[in-house]
């Protein structure tokens, strides 16, 4: 299984953007890249992600490294309520998730 | 749409007891997925399915684990003769096959084996 390194923790204040790093030296061709995240007391939920563009939706944005070993996932306004464990995935064509520890998002207002 | 659902939330049990867990996926939901996560780390794989069949189960999952999905449905968890070690958060998700990339969570149900 494809692995990815990140930060253990940030720190964010609010209303700043925030800047998620992810490391994945090892991922191959087909690899997509997915970011999830996890509430205090929640279960994951999904994010965003990519190929190979950078990607935009609702939640964030995702910049792909154009050698694809490393992507960042930015949050534009952080709220408190973005406080979570971050998680980037390489998923291969396979449907099951391999998470690793995320990186874990402190905001202060 | 509820989101996922999944009971109980909480389950105390004895060492060597058998438990039980069930996950209702949204509606139309053909994949259906269990992790399991402790303390501090991010969740693991333990099976999935497709529709009522079983597709691939990791090697986390031991001769004690099994899990269902009857007619495609809700899906079932069961572990046999727990032992502490099996504590942990029990976490299902589904996701559609027009959408497979994107799996929701359910809350989960935590396990403490005593």
């Amino acid at each position: 299984d494809a692995k990815t390194t990140q930060p253990n923790s940030m720190e964010s204040n609010e209303e700043e953007p925030v800047h998620l790093p992810c490391n994945h030296s090892t991922i191959s061709g087909t690899d997509y890249i997915h970011w999830y995240r996890q509430l205090p007391s929640q279960g994951p939920e999904y994010v965003i992600h990519g190929l190979t563009s950078n990607v935009n939706n609702r939640m964030a944005s995702l910049a792909i490294a154009e050698d694809r070993k490393s992507s960042t996932l930015i949050l534009h306004r952080a709220t408190l309520r973005d406080a979570a464990v971050y998680y980037c995935i390489l998923r291969d064509g396979t449907d099951k998730l391999i998470f690793g520890t995320g990186t874990r998002l402190q905001v202060f207002p | 749409d509820t989101g996922v659902s999944q009971d109980p939330r909480h389950k105390i049990t004895k060492r060597g007891q058998n438990v039980t867990f069930r996950c209702d996926p949204i509606s139309e939901h053909n994949r259906l997925y269990w992790y399991r996560q402790t303390l501090g780390q991010g969740p693991e794989f333990l099976t999935y399915f497709q529709n009522e069949a079983q597709l691939e189960k990791s090697r986390l999952l031991s001769d004690r684990f099994s899990a269902e999905r009857p007619k495609g449905s809700f899906s079932t968890l069961e572990i046999q003769r727990t032992e502490q070690g099996d504590s942990a958060m029990y976490l299902c998700a589904s996701s559609s096959k027009t959408l497979a990339y994107e799996q929701y969570f359910g809350p989960g149900t935590r396990l403490t084996v005593t």
